[in-house]
């Protein structure tokens, strides 16, 4: 079957790096989103990752090993406005989007 | 104003009723999804329309339908609502362009069936 896993919440202090990790099995590979959604809100685009390797985008990157069905997002310089849910997605060899249960990030500080 | 709207945002109703939950969106995509989000789940898609003659449905279609409007409407029917359909539902739209392309979501429409 297909399955995405991901730590259901993680904290952290305000202006320290965290890293949230996402394992994958899914039927075929078309790619992997990072999504961020704060309490009661939508989610937004954060990432997408086809290739392996790093993805740096501001304080935050991703980074994808096809070879491991693996996946991180690493948010840096942590501010307050980071506490929110991230979601892991996978995109199957069908085009749809296989999604994990988030991850609730804390932010102490 | 929001590229993606979803009416209603709240509602509460009774077990049998028969809902509608209607979303518009400005970004000209063709591709538009319905999800359910439930605590400890992922989202999980109920339909998914490709353009107005197309429609299929995702993991979770039972008790559910749908109506593709004109490229910008995606409406989501409960015909006999059940407790175990509160939830909270979003929209998303793609660009048809490419089949990686981001979701767009609206701000989401919670339900409680009581």
């Amino acid at each position: 079957g297909q399955n995405i896993d991901q730590p259901t919440e993680m904290t952290a202090t305000e202006g320290a790096i965290v890293q949230i990790n996402c394992t994958y099995q899914t039927s075929g590979f078309n790619g992997l989103f990072w999504y961020q959604q704060h309490a009661g809100e939508a989610p937004t685009f954060l990432s997408y990752n086809v290739l392996d390797g790093l993805e740096e985008k501001g304080r935050f990157s991703s980074f994808l090993s096809r070879s491991k069905g693996y996946s991180y997002l690493l948010l840096k310089e942590l501010q307050m406005k980071d506490s929110a849910s991230y979601l892991c997605a996978c995109m199957d060899s069908n085009y749809q989007l296989i999604w994990g249960a988030g991850t609730k990030l804390i932010i102490k500080p | 104003d929001a590229d993606v709207t979803q009416t209603p945002r709240n509602r509460i109703t009774k077990t049998g009723k028969r809902i509608m939950l209607e979303c518009s969106q400005t970004k000209g995509h063709d591709r538009m999804y319905w999800y359910r989000q439930d605590p400890g789940l992922g989202l999980r898609l109920i339909y998914y329309s490709f353009d107005v003659k197309d429609i299929n449905k995702g993991e979770i279609s039972d008790g559910y339908s749908v109506s593709r409007q004109a490229q910008a409407k995606f409406s989501l029917s409960l015909e006999s609502a059940i407790p175990n359909q509160t939830a909270l539902y979003f929209c998303a739209t793609r660009s048809g362009t490419g089949d990686t392309g981001e979701l767009f979501f609206g701000e989401g429409s919670r339900l409680t069936v009581l």
